[in-house]
């Protein structure tokens, strides 16, 4: 079955940067793009972007440039996500999911599959 | 960015009843092609969000019937027919016609 297996939690301090895993298994990981969303009590949850798991072409939310810099290593079907700069507004879960285009029209991108999530604490 | 605004916050309901969740969303849903990409997503406790329907209307896979989208252009309903325990948690509806992608701030299903 398709899983999306994430690293665990983080405890950073203001300035320094942390990288999310998420790896992939129970299907073919180039077939399908990985989006990343960041979850929040205050924000509640805002979409990062996402990467072209085949390509490496990524598409980041303008709130997350400079932020968020998305990568993949193909050899073990794994999407990362690196945070810089950390800030106390960086504190979050971050989720990675899969986008699998519908099969019934319109034919869009919807993200089917989630990782258990990545907790991220920025605190000195 | 698209707002989604979700009522209510909070939602108390008994097993069995039926219930509604709206979203209204700041601008029209509607493409240039006519498509519209409205999705609702359920947050279990202590769970990753899943997806339950998109294109507005489209069940999910594995999804029960007595789950249903409806709407058009800026306003859309969710409703369930007959609440079981299992449907606890947080909906969010989710717009994927505008980037960047925006999620409305949840609605709380809680049992009466």
């Amino acid at each position: 079955q398709v899983q999306l297996q994430q690293s665990g939690a983080e405890l950073a301090k203001p300035g320094s940067s942390v990288k999310i895993s998420c790896k992939a298994s129970g299907y073919t990981f180039t077939s399908y793009d990985i989006s990343w969303i960041k979850q929040t009590t205050g924000q509640g949850l805002e979409y990062i972007g996402y990467i072209n798991t085949g390509s490496g072409g990524t598409y980041y939310n303008e709130k997350f440039k400079g932020k968020a810099t998305l990568t993949v290593d193909k050899s073990s079907s794994t999407a990362f996500m690196q945070l810089s700069s950390l800030t106390p507004e960086d504190t979050a879960v971050y989720y990675c999911a899969r986008e699998r285009i519908t099969t019934v029209v319109p034919h869009y991108y919807v993200m089917d599959a989630w990782g258990q999530g990545a907790s991220v604490t920025v605190s000195s | 960015d698209v707002v989604l605004t979700q009522t209510p916050p909070t939602l108390s309901a008994t097993i069995g009843q039926s219930v509604s969740i709206s979203c209204r969303s700041s601008q029209s849903l509607l493409d240039s092609d006519g498509d519209t990409y409205l999705n609702w997503l359920l947050q279990r406790p202590g769970q990753s969000p899943q997806l339950l329907i998109y294109s507005v209307s489209n069940l999910e896979s594995g999804v029960p019937n007595r789950f249903s989208g409806s709407g058009s252009e800026t306003d859309f309903t969710l409703k369930i027919s007959g609440v079981e325990a299992e449907d606890l948690g947080v909906y969010y509806c989710m717009q994927a016609t505008h980037a960047p992608n925006t999620f409305g701030a949840g609605t709380k299903l809680e049992l009466k």
